[in-house]
Order: structure tokens, then sequence, then C-alpha cells
């Protein structure tokens, strides 16, 4: 059964406007994190924001924020005030069994490539 | 300060060959871990590793083996070469705490013609 789920290959917005891009997860765990990375077209994996499973509120790193539902199993990344370099593959990636000792699997979504138009 | 390191960044492989591709981290982490990301698609899960000498199969371990002799290097080892395993392999690492998150090396291309 696919972990994480991300339902929009792909997204459009405007320079300066705000964008949601969805992610979804499945877990039977209690206490798991929740990661989102940056892929721009060069290749490399950019860390952009955390959220604990036991958060009460949800994360905030400048531009990024996520609205974190834990009863709906969502974890949406928030860009406010997109700009041209926001270009590039988003994932959602989920680590479970935490603090179990051995059992902390990272996995990812199958992103979703956003395109920011001047 | 090197982060994660992967070598080769590119290689070429014929069908049945084989090869090693070296990840080594140097910020003492304790997990590491191989993904693949085949054109246009996520990252899947080969193997991971919480520490030396413990390895374990991620979602796609088929045509693959790890080590972990040292907590400084990861190696995914390729046996018989097959087209299907034409992708971009990352290796990652982290600290073996919750909210920390993984480091990622450059890559390595791989294409078996």
């Amino acid at each position: 059964a696919q972990k994480i789920t991300q339902t929009q290959p792909g997204m459009f917005v405007q320079e300066k406007e705000a964008v949601t891009l969805d992610c979804t997860y499945d877990t039977s765990d209690q206490s798991y994190g929740l990661f989102w990375y940056k892929q721009p077209s060069s290749g490399e994996m950019i860390f952009l924001i955390y959220q604990g499973s036991y958060d009460e509120q949800n994360a905030t790193e400048g531009r990024y924020s996520l609205n974190f539902q834990k009863a709906r199993k969502s974890a949406n990344l928030v860009i406010s005030a997109s700009q041209l370099g926001d270009s590039a593959m988003y994932f959602c990636a989920m680590r479970e069994g935490l603090g179990q000792g051995g059992s902390e699997k990272l996995v990812f979504g199958k992103g979703t490539k956003l395109t920011v138009n001047p | 300060n090197a982060g994660v390191t992967q070598t080769p960044k590119f290689r070429i492989l014929k069908i049945g060959q084989s090869m090693t591709l070296q990840c080594t981290q140097d910020m003492n982490h304790n997990y590491m871990y191989w993904y693949r990301q085949d054109p246009g698609m996520g990252l899947k899960l080969i193997y991971y590793s919480v520490g030396a000498g413990i390895t374990d199969k991620g979602e796609v371990p088929n045509g693959y083996n790890v080590s972990r002799s040292t907590t400084e290097d990861f190696p995914l080892r390729l046996e018989l070469a097959a087209p299907s395993q034409t992708s971009v392999y990352f290796c990652a690492s982290s600290y073996p705490t919750p909210r920390t998150e993984a480091f990622f090396g450059q890559g390595t291309r791989l294409t078996v013609v």
C-alpha cells in the first residue's frame, strides 16, 4: 500500500501567489515525522520543512508552512509569495517507527512538479 | 564539511556486469539510506541501515546488496546489471533522532545497456 500519496502530478502558480501542494500519508504508528523536500532541475534534494506527529503547531520555515491535519492524515505544503526559483519537484516523505529502535525507514511520495509562471 | 559523497557521478554498464556505488558521510550519522529515482518519479527505498553491521530491505531491494562495516560507508552493490536498473541513485544519511532531516548525496546516474 502506498504510504505517501501526492495526488497532483503537476501544479501551476503565478509569481507572488500562494500555492498548496497536497500530501496524505498512511501509518498505524503514533510517533512519526513528515518532511518536505525540493528537487530543482539540477537534481539535488533540498530539505524544506519538518512536522512531528506530536507537534501541536503547524511547522513554518520562512515562506514554507505545513498544514498538518492529523485526523485526516494530511500534511500539505503551503508556499507563500511564489518565486520563479520555486519551480521544481516537491516530495513529501515520512519517517515511521520513531523511537522503536531500528525501524526508521524514510519513504517518499511520487512528487509534484511545480511551475511558477511570471 | 563534505556531507554525503557518492561516487561515481555517472556510469554506463553493460547487461550482466557488476558494480559498486560508493557512499560515504562524514557527519557521524547512524542512519543511511539508498534510493533510486526513475525518470519523472519519486524516490524508492532500496536498502537502509541504522548502524554499522545492521542493514534492512526497503521497498525495492531485488537485484541489490549492501553492507555497512563502518559508520561512514554504505556501498550499494549491483551484481548482474539489468536495463530495469537504469536510474538515478541517491544515498542519504541522518541522525537517529526524529526531528532531523536526511542529508542527500548528489546522486549517481546509472545507465544499463
